[in-house]
């Protein structure tokens, strides 16, 4: 089993759409759990950062943290042209930095 | 957030020469930094964990004797690819960890080799 595994794209939706993209891990030592965007030839941006269970929002944006089913989301709602990208989650405990494979999203106008 | 700047952006190079990327933390000290390297629409592959004063680790299957991986100071991380072959062009990514928590990367190089 990959310690960390990112539900397959492409995905494609058309604008103003609530994405849901997910991923799960097998280390319950992961502390530290994010997501990053990357657009084609750019190195990927942070977009979210959490490190407790629950949810935290920022904008358009929502991150989730399952701890106890080592399940981690991310939720866009009223979707962009603009946001599509390869999105990565990742977790870390120090050192230790791991990625999802990415999934890439395409908002259709 | 942190910013890492990377430099060059973008290089091409001849066959069998050595091409160097840094890799700078601008405005935090990261220990730890990695070195990605990326095939069009393909993931992130980790090449080599970096930490600042040690050698670097390496993945299984990257020859560390042609990526040289030099970590001198706690702001600045360079990757050497050393008699590059066109098969090494690709697109470098670097990333530095903060304060051991989340990753902060740099803007990406892509290297040509002709």
């Amino acid at each position: 089993q990959k310690e960390v595994e990112q539900d397959p794209g492409p995905l494609s939706v058309p604008e103003g759409a609530i994405v849901s993209l997910n991923c799960t891990y097998s280390n319950s030592a992961f502390q530290y759990f994010m997501w990053y965007r990357q657009y084609s030839r750019k190195g990927p941006e942070l977009l979210m950062y959490t490190y407790s269970s629950g949810n935290k929002e920022d904008g358009r944006f929502t991150a989730q943290v399952d701890k106890s089913s080592k399940y981690i989301s991310l939720f866009i709602r009223d979707s962009q042209p603009s946001d599509s990208a390869t999105y990565l989650c990742a977790m870390s405990r120090g050192q230790n930095f791991v990625f999802g494979p990415g999934t890439r999203l395409s908002v259709l106008p | 957030g942190a910013v890492v700047s990377q430099h060059p952006s973008w290089v091409i190079c001849k066959s069998g020469t050595s091409v160097k990327i840094e890799c700078r933390s601008l405005d935090f000290q990261a220990t730890t930094m990695f070195w990605y390297r990326q095939f069009p629409k393909q993931s992130l592959m980790l090449m080599a964990t970096s930490n600042e004063g040690s050698k670097a680790t390496y993945e299984q299957g990257v020859e560390k004797d042609k990526f040289l991986i030099n970590h001198a100071s706690l702001t600045l991380s360079t990757l050497t690819v050393t008699s590059a072959h066109p098969e090494d062009s690709s697109f470098y990514i670097c990333s530095a960890l903060f304060k051991n928590t989340e990753a902060f990367f740099g803007q990406g190089t892509r290297l040509t080799v002709v």
